[in-house]
């Protein structure tokens, strides 16, 4: 079946420090990817998707590329801001939503 | 444009109790799913619809939970009776279009605290 396996937290890091999370799949057909970020006492909210091979996906900053070789889908950020703690969910789309556990990043002034 | 609605948005029942959540999608939305999200995990889904159709149940434990969506657009998951497994979150997304991959919206999830 289709799984996610995302890099474990918690991440602490300081403003203005390079974030990297790391994702990677295993899926039957292509699926669609997303990164899905929950903010402190609110709901999943969807931060940036691509739906095939060498698409990037892009929001508030962050980037993330559909590697279909690799089947990888790393979330990077070049500058984080206090405003980015949050948890950050690696998600894959095929029909139903398959999420990561979730990565717990903490950014500090 | 209002989100997902959902209430309660904390529930705390002892066990063996029955609880009910109720979800409210976004005006247009005629897929709308139920996911369940335990304590440092991502969400795991129970139930998808495609208007008034339960398209894929396979993951709902049929046992003791149940779910509707009366005229495809409200829907209400319950669980009767309650275990203090079933402590979690349960949130509710809808998308637009029956297609798997279009986007999912989330409303902000009910807390249920079994003990």
């Amino acid at each position: 079946g289709n799984s996610v396996t995302q890099m474990e937290g918690p991440v602490t890091l300081s403003e203005e420090a390079f974030l990297t999370i790391n994702c990677t799949y295993t899926a039957t057909g292509y699926p669609s990817l997303f990164w899905y970020v929950q903010y402190p006492g609110e709901g999943l909210q969807l931060l940036l998707k691509a739906t095939k091979a060498d698409d990037k996906g892009s929001n508030k900053g962050f980037e993330a590329t559909y590697r279909k070789e690799t089947t990888s889908f790393h979330l990077e950020k070049g500058s984080v801001q206090v405003s980015d703690s949050a948890v950050y969910f690696c998600a894959l789309n095929d029909y139903k939503l398959s999420f990561g556990a979730g990565t717990t990043v903490t950014v500090r002034a | 444009e209002a989100g997902v609605v959902q209430s309660p948005r904390y529930k705390i029942i002892e066990k063996k109790q029955p609880v009910a959540f109720w979800c409210n999608p976004i005006s247009g939305h005629n897929t709308l799913y139920w996911y369940r999200q335990n304590l440092g995990q991502g969400p795991e889904l129970l139930i998808r619809y495609e208007n008034e159709e339960a398209v894929d149940d396979s993951q709902l434990p049929k046992d003791r939970f149940s779910a509707e969506r009366l005229k495809g657009v409200d829907s209400t998951l319950k669980i009767q009776p309650a275990e203090l497994g079933d402590s979690a979150v349960y949130l509710c997304a809808s998308s637009f279009g029956t297609s798997g991959y279009n986007e999912q919206f989330f409303g902000p999830g009910t807390r249920l605290t079994v003990l």
